[in-house]
């Protein structure tokens, strides 16, 4: 069974770049959320895809954008980087996307810093 | 608004004393609640939820809606216990997790 992995690990930009990261959901899993996790915080949420949807979204700006692919996998992008975007990404995986019944399967992360 | 307050950002016990790390939520509705735990140089995984009324790895969670509370527990802490605890209450949309600030648990030996 192959768990969630993301990519890349680290990444280094610069304010008003653009950025995607990227995501492959733990295999019979149909569901991605991402995650933003700031220094010292816990992880706050972005958005969810089931399906090739948008399935879920948090309190995050439009510049904020994602894809999911058939196979699963998923992209977050964001345009216009700001320095307050410095944060670890996370990506969760779940079977069904009901978080209330099941377990996310998360990601090691990317580590985005905006200089 | 939905919210989960963890007031201890580092807890430090000896192996062998009890130890609770504690969790409160804000919350309208039917909370379903979990702890999820990150382990050092390892992911972030789910330890229990509320919804399974589940013991893992000797740690318990009661909901209490009185005092909207949600605090972990463990009889004797182990020096393996030594991670970064999180509480995390549903938010009602799907996949919305919305996560404490976490606890760091060091168990000395």
């Amino acid at each position: 069974e192959t768990g969630v992995t993301q990519s890349p690990t680290h990444l280094i930009k610069t304010r008003g770049q653009q950025v995607t990261l990227r995501c492959s959901s733990q295999s019979g899993h149909n569901t991605v959320s991402w995650y933003q996790q700031a220094l010292g915080q816990g992880p706050q949420f972005i958005f969810q895809y089931y399906r090739e949807e948008e399935n879920g979204r948090g309190n995050f700006p439009p510049r904020f954008s994602g894809l999911q692919f058939p196979n699963y996998s998923s992209e977050l992008n964001v345009n216009a980087l700001e320095l307050d975007d410095s944060a670890l990404y996370l990506c969760a995986s779940s079977a069904t996307g009901d978080a209330t019944n099941e377990k996310l399967f998360f990601g090691s992360g990317t580590q985005l810093s905006v200089l | 608004a939905q919210r989960v307050t963890q007031p201890e950002k580092l807890l430090s016990v000896f192996k062998g004393a009890p130890v609770e790390l504690k969790c409160n939520y804000s919350y309208s509705g039917s909370p379903e609640l979990f702890w999820y735990v990150q382990y050092s140089r390892q992911r972030l995984q789910l330890l229990l939820r509320h919804i399974s009324r589940e013991s893992i790895k000797g740690f318990t969670a009661d909901l209490n809606k009185g005092e909207t509370s949600f605090h972990l527990k463990k009889p004797f802490a182990q020096e393996e216990d030594s991670a970064m605890y999180y509480c995390a209450v549903y938010g009602g949309s799907q996949g919305n997790l919305i996560f404490g600030k976490g606890t760091k648990l060091s168990v000395k030996p």
